[in-house]
């Protein structure tokens, strides 16, 4: 059975400070899935990644996969108060459809 | 387009009362999916649909149930609610023209329904 778990749960930093969050998976996954939550908000997609190595950017957002170690990492670069939100990662079990939700990150920037 | 549409925003309920949520979608995806989301948690499969007339179960499936009879609807129905139902509720959607067993695409969530159970 598939867990997915995240570290740290919890992050506040510092207006232009750079982090590093990770999500860590059981088993095999074919896929890994990252999103952002607003607080009350629904889920909104930041990046599918669908091979080992495969690295994606947006903005100040990198997300990357190593299947080998079963990691994947959100980076952050030089935080803005916007990003201040909780990220979740999921991953696929067994190739089908259920995806496994970690707890979530829950990022403050400060300014 | 509206994307996915979850009705209604909030409602609440009576012990052992049952009530259908309503999702629909209205970008032609195949996939469609309920979690709910516990507070402090990430969120938990229900049920999910790669097309209509297909369902299946998720990690957490005992007390409700679905139908996928088109392929824009994917209603869920809780039969005599209860407490440890008090939960988000989202529904989701994604696409994949592979007729693959799974979807590589994002999911994309409706805006959820708060329940409450008393």
């Amino acid at each position: 059975e598939l867990k997915v778990e995240q570290n740290p749960l919890f992050l506040s930093m510092q207006e232009g400070k750079n982090y590093t969050i990770y999500c860590n998976y059981s088993t095999t996954s074919d896929r890994l899935y990252w999103y952002r939550q607003d607080p009350g908000k629904s889920l909104e997609s930041l990046f599918v990644l669908l091979s080992n190595g495969a690295v994606k950017q947006e903005g100040r957002l990198m997300a990357s996969l190593d299947t080998k170690a079963r990691l994947s990492t959100l980076h952050i670069t030089a935080a803005v108060h916007d990003l201040s939100a909780t990220y979740f990662c999921a991953g696929a079990q067994g190739g089908s459809e259920k995806l496994v939700f970690g707890k979530g990150m829950k990022l403050t920037v400060n300014p | 387009n509206a994307g996915v549409t979850q009705t209604p925003k909030f409602r609440i309920l009576k012990i052992g009362q049952s009530m259908t949520l309503q999702c629909a979608q209205d970008m032609n995806h195949n996939y469609m999916y309920w979690y709910r989301q516990d507070p402090g948690m990430g969120l938990k499969l229900i049920y999910y649909s790669v097309g209509a007339g297909i369902t299946d179960k998720g990690e957490v499936p005992n007390g409700y149930n679905v139908s996928r009879s088109t392929t824009e609807d994917f209603p869920l129905r809780l039969e005599l609610a209860a407490p440890s139902q008090t939960s988000v509720y989202f529904c989701a959607s994604s696409y994949d023209p592979g007729g693959r067993l799974h979807s590589n695409q994002p999911q994309h969530f409706g805006d959820g329904t708060r329940l409450s159970i008393l």
